[in-house]
């Protein structure tokens, strides 16, 4: 079965530093990846997505994330976070065919002036 | 291109009572999804159509929990009686395709919050 784990909860970070949100997986096949925010009060957004191919990805609103297959991990990056990023970032691991997409617990992102 | 559209946003009703939710997914997308969220945790999958079937329903509660999508198109999720551990906001997301595959990316509605007192 897939699975995925986000193994920091919360994460506190100061406007204009970098930012890095851990996301492993478990999946027996290449899995499709994806990476969610969700604003308070609001639905979840994709901010980016892995298929295939290289193995780092571009995603919406500066961010990016780096696939690492031998790890199984899927990174969440930033290089410098605006006070607007602080949310929950939710990883997703799914694959063609079933089509069964799991999301991990989330990490929140608070950001200090 | 409008969005995944839910209703209500927000519910409140007492333990025992039923309630329904409705979800209009974005127009052509075949696969529809629905999603618990208990507060501080992830989403999780209730059940998924491809058109007007059920691909999983693994996870559905069915001895109170059903949903139908009718036509292939809007879907409703109900839910009778309810318990006080079923407070949370239950997500509807769409799905394209592409190349006739179903890729799994997620447009999710706004969600609609329920509170069982």
């Amino acid at each position: 079965a897939q699975s995925v784990t986000q193994p920091d909860i919360h994460i506190t970070v100061s406007e204009g530093a970098s930012l890095e949100l851990r996301c492993n997986y478990s999946y027996g096949a290449t899995p499709y990846l994806f990476w969610y925010v969700q604003s308070p009060g609001q639905g979840l957004q994709l901010l980016l997505k892995y298929f295939s191919g290289d193995t780092l990805v571009q995603g919406i609103k500066g961010f990016e994330a780096e696939f690492k297959r031998s790890q199984s991990s899927v990174n969440l990056k930033k290089p410098s976070v605006h006070w607007s990023d602080a949310a929950e970032y939710f990883c997703a691991v799914g694959a063609a065919g079933y089509q069964k997409v799991t999301f991990g617990t989330g990490t929140k992102l608070q950001v200090i002036p | 291109e409008a969005g995944v559209a839910q209703s209500p946003r927000y519910k409140i009703i007492e333990k025992r009572q039923s309630v329904a939710f409705w979800c209009n997914p974005i127009s052509g997308h075949a696969t529809l999804y629905w999603y618990q969220q208990i507060l501080g945790q992830g989403p999780k999958l209730l059940i998924q159509f491809q058109n007007n079937g059920v691909v999983d329903d693994s996870q559905l509660p069915k001895d109170r929990f059903s949903a139908e999508r009718l036509k292939g198109v809007d879907s409703t999720l109900k839910i009778q009686p309810a318990k006080l551990e079923d407070s949370a906001v239950y997500l509807c997301a769409s799905s394209p395709t592409l190349a006739g595959l179903v890729t799994g990316e997620l447009f999710f509605g706004e969600g609609s919050r329920l509170t069982v007192l």
